[in-house]
């Protein structure tokens, strides 16, 4: 069974340029989530889709950050524009429902210069 | 407001000891509860999880506790072996999203 994708692995941009990342879950996974970590700290929730309507975005910085999940599949996280403290690996994770264990991708390591 | 806590960054534990992982919650609404390991470089993978209508699970080497009126979970794993140095976070769950610490990152010496 494939894994959560993410895409890139790492980027690297200076404060004020814009950036997206990329996650495909793992087929029929309903539930989505997109994660921040900060160096030293445990994952934090941006965005919790279920199918392609948001469950939970509260902790989503939406003055710069922006999700989408299209047609319930893949999904992409935007930061526009980015700040230093934006610097963190986001992680994308996938689960067949809220109840369940989720699965991470290997994340996107942003570094914001 | 952290309210899932690891108060331990870091544990170094002999090869074929027991190590012994701890969590605090401060939601008394948390009913399922999980353990992530995380590699340099990967994201997390689940280990095991544990629903609040019990106060065990084990899984091979490793064993969850879920002790609800202090609000306190732990994970114990015998033996402990050098490939399961790794950075530890426990999660805890309402049924709408889910709460990490910070995690404990555990050295196992050979």
């Amino acid at each position: 069974e494939a894994g959560v994708a993410q895409s890139p692995r790492y980027k690297i941009i200076e404060k004020r340029q814009s950036v997206a990342f990329w996650c495909n879950p793992i087929s029929g996974h309903a539930t989505l989530y997109w994660y921040q970590q900060i160096l030293g700290q445990g994952p934090k929730l941006l965005i919790q889709f279920q199918n392609n309507g948001v469950v939970d975005d509260s902790q989503l910085p939406k003055d710069r950050f922006s999700a989408e999940r299209l047609k319930g599949v893949d999904s992409t996280l935007k930061i526009q524009p980015a700040k230093l403290e934006d610097s963190a690996v986001y992680l994308c994770a996938s689960s067949l429902g809220s109840r369940t264990e989720a699965f991470f991708g290997q994340g996107t390591r942003l570094t914001v210069v | 407001d952290q309210q899932v806590k690891q108060n331990s960054p870091s544990l170094s534990v002999q090869e074929g000891r027991i190590s012994i992982l701890n969590c605090d919650y401060t939601n008394s609404m948390f009913d399922y509860f999980l353990w992530y390991k995380k590699y340099p470089a990967e994201g997390p993978t689940f280990l095991i999880s544990i629903s609040s209508i019990k106060d065990k699970n084990e899984d091979g080497r490793f064993t969850v506790f879920l002790n609800k009126s202090a609000k306190h979970l732990s994970l114990h794993i015998v033996p402990s072996q050098p490939g399961d140095s790794a950075v530890y976070f426990c999660a805890a769950s309402t049924g709408n999203q889910f709460y990490f610490g910070t995690g404990t990152s555990l050295t196992v010496i050979p």
